[in-house]
C-alpha cells in the first residue's frame, strides 16, 4: 500500500486566492512525521512545513499551513493568497518511527503541480 | 551559505562510465541521505548514513556506493553506469525528527 497519496496531479488557482492540496497518508505507527516540500521548475526541493503527530495544533509557516486531521490521515496543504512565484510541484512526505528518531526515511507521495494564474 | 551542497548539478557521461557526486551539509547534522527522483518525479529512498554508519540500504544495484568520509560528508559513486540510471539525484541530511534539508539535486544524464 502507498504509504502518501496525493490524488490531484495538477491544480490551478488564480493569483492571491487560497489553495489547498490534499495528501492521506497510511501508517500504523504512533509517532510520525509529515512534511511538505515544493519543487520549483528550477529543480531544488525547499522545505516549507512541517506537522508531528503529537502536535495538537495545526502547524503554519507564513502563507503555509496545514490541515492535519489525524483521525482521517490527512495532511493537507493550505496556500493563502497565492502568489505566481507558488507555481511549482508540491510533495507531501512521511517519516515515521520513534519520536526523536532522525533515522526514518521520508515517504513521499507522487506530487501536485499547482499553476498560478494572474 | 548553502546548507546541503551537492555537486555536479548536471553530469553527462556515457554508459559504462563510473562517476562520482560529492555532498556536503554545513548543519551538523548527524543523518545523511541519498533519494532518486525519476523521470515521473517520484522520489525514492536509496541511502541513509548516520555517523558515518550505514543505516538504510534500499534496494539499489550494487553498482552504486555510498561513502561517508566524515557525517559531514556522503558521497554517491556509481559504477558501470547504464541509461537507466538517468535521473536525479538528492541528497539531504536531518538532525532532528522535524529536520529534512534536501541539496539541489543532481541531473544525471546516461547517453
Amino acid at each position: 500500500a502507498q504509504k502518501i497519496t496525493q490524488t490531484q496531479p495538477g491544480m490551478f488557482v488564480q493569483e492571491k486566492e487560497a489553495v489547498t492540496l490534499d495528501c492521506t497518508y497510511d501508517t500504523s505507527d504512533q509517532s510520525y512525521g509529515l512534511f511538505w516540500y515544493k519543487q520549483p521548475s528550477s529543480g531544488e526541493m525547499i522545505f516549507l512545513i512541517y506537522q508531528g503527530s503529537y502536535d495538537e495544533q495545526n502547524a503554519t509557516e507564513g502563507r503555509y499551513s496545514l490541515n492535519f486531521q489525524k483521525a482521517r490521515k490527512s495532511a493537507n496543504l493550505v496556500i493563502s493568497a497565492s502568489q505566481l512565484g507558488d507555481s511549482a510541484m508540491y510533495f507531501c512526505a512521511m517519516r515515521e518511527g520513534r519520536r526523536g528518531s532522525t533515522l526514518g526515511r521520508l515517504y513521499f507521495g507522487r506530487g501536485t503541480q499547482l499553476t498560478v494564474w494572474p | 551559505d548553502t546548507a546541503v551542497s551537492q555537486t555536479p548539478k548536471y553530469l553527462v557521461t556515457q554508459m559504462g562510465n563510473d562517476k562520482s557526486i560529492k555532498c556536503e551539509q554545513n548543519l551538523g547534522h548527524d543523518t545523511m541521505y541519498w533519494y532518486k527522483q525519476d523521470s515521473k518525479k517520484f522520489l525514492k529512498i536509496m541511502f541513509s548514513y548516520n555517523n558515518k554508519e550505514l543505516i538504510i540500504n534500499e534496494t539499489v544495484p550494487n553498482r552504486f556506493s555510498p561513502k561517508s568520509p566524515d557525517k559531514a560528508h556522503l558521497n554517491l559513486h556509481i559504477n558501470s553506469l547504464e541509461l537507466g540510471d538517468s535521473a536525479v539525484y538528492f541528497c539531504a541530511s536531518s538532525r532532528g525528527v522535524a529536520e529534512a534539508f534536501f541539496g539541489q539535486g543532481t541531473r544525471l544524464t546516461v547517453v
